[in-house]
């Protein structure tokens, strides 16, 4: 079965720390990868997605992501967060079903907390 | 453009009661997904609808069990609620025909079980 895992459940840092938030899913055909930020009190939003091409992605403030694909891997960075980047970040991967996506399979979160 | 819409924000139930819960998708979107949003057990899919049919369903109990009409809105009912079904529920929606294309969220309802 798919599945996706985030190595950190709670990451406390800084502002102007560099971030890497690790994601590693288990599927060996086509996927699409997203990574979804939820502000407090807010619903989830897309911060970036990768489908094909470019295995560096960008996405909203700041945030990149890089798909290695040899190691089932899709990692988000940020050079320097801001208090404003506190929130609960989800890595996840949809397959497909008969040349259709299908549901997404998400990790169970990281939650940042920035100090100001 | 209008959002993924969802009501009610709130629920309280208790348990052994039935819960439903709506979701408006976004206009043209013909895909509604369920995702059951529990304290410590992050996000999990419970059901997919396209086009009124049901494509598929995550590992929950036949109790969750939806709909999705012509107007491509969706239903989810929770029957017999249990105490652990308190969680939040998040609705989304997505053009399934385009192959490769993200998942809009809802603000989600807050279901409560006493």
């Amino acid at each position: 079965a798919q599945s996706v895992s985030q190595h950190n459940h709670h990451v406390i840092l800084s502002e102007a720390a560099s971030l890497e938030l690790g994601c590693n899913y288990s599927y060996g055909g086509t996927v699409n990868l997203f990574w979804y930020v939820q502000y407090p009190g807010q619903h989830l939003q897309l911060l970036l997605k990768y489908f094909s091409g470019d295995p560096l992605v960008k996405g909203i403030k700041g945030f990149e992501a890089e798909f290695i694909k040899s190691k089932f891997s899709f990692n988000l960075r940020k050079p320097s967060v801001q208090w404003s980047d506190t929130a609960e970040y989800f890595c996840a991967v949809t397959a497909y079903y008969g040349g259709s996506q299908g549901n997404l399979i998400f990790g169970k979160g990281t939650k940042l907390s920035v100090k100001p | 453009e209008a959002g993924v819409t969802q009501s009610p924000t709130h629920l309280i139930k208790t348990r052994g009661q039935q819960a439903t819960l709506r979701c408006s998708p976004i206009s043209g979107h013909t895909s509604v997904y369920w995702y059951q949003q529990a304290l410590g057990l992050g996000l999990q899919f419970l059901l997919w609808y396209d086009e009124g049919e049901e494509r598929n369903r995550g590992n929950f109990p036949p109790r969750f069990s939806g709909r999705q009409f012509p107007n491509y809105s969706s239903e989810l009912n929770v029957n017999a609620l249990e105490l652990e079904d308190s969680a939040l529920y998040l609705c989304a929606c997505s053009l399934v025909k385009a192959v490769r294309d993200e998942q809009f969220f809802g603000p989600g309802t807050r279901l409560t079980v006493l």
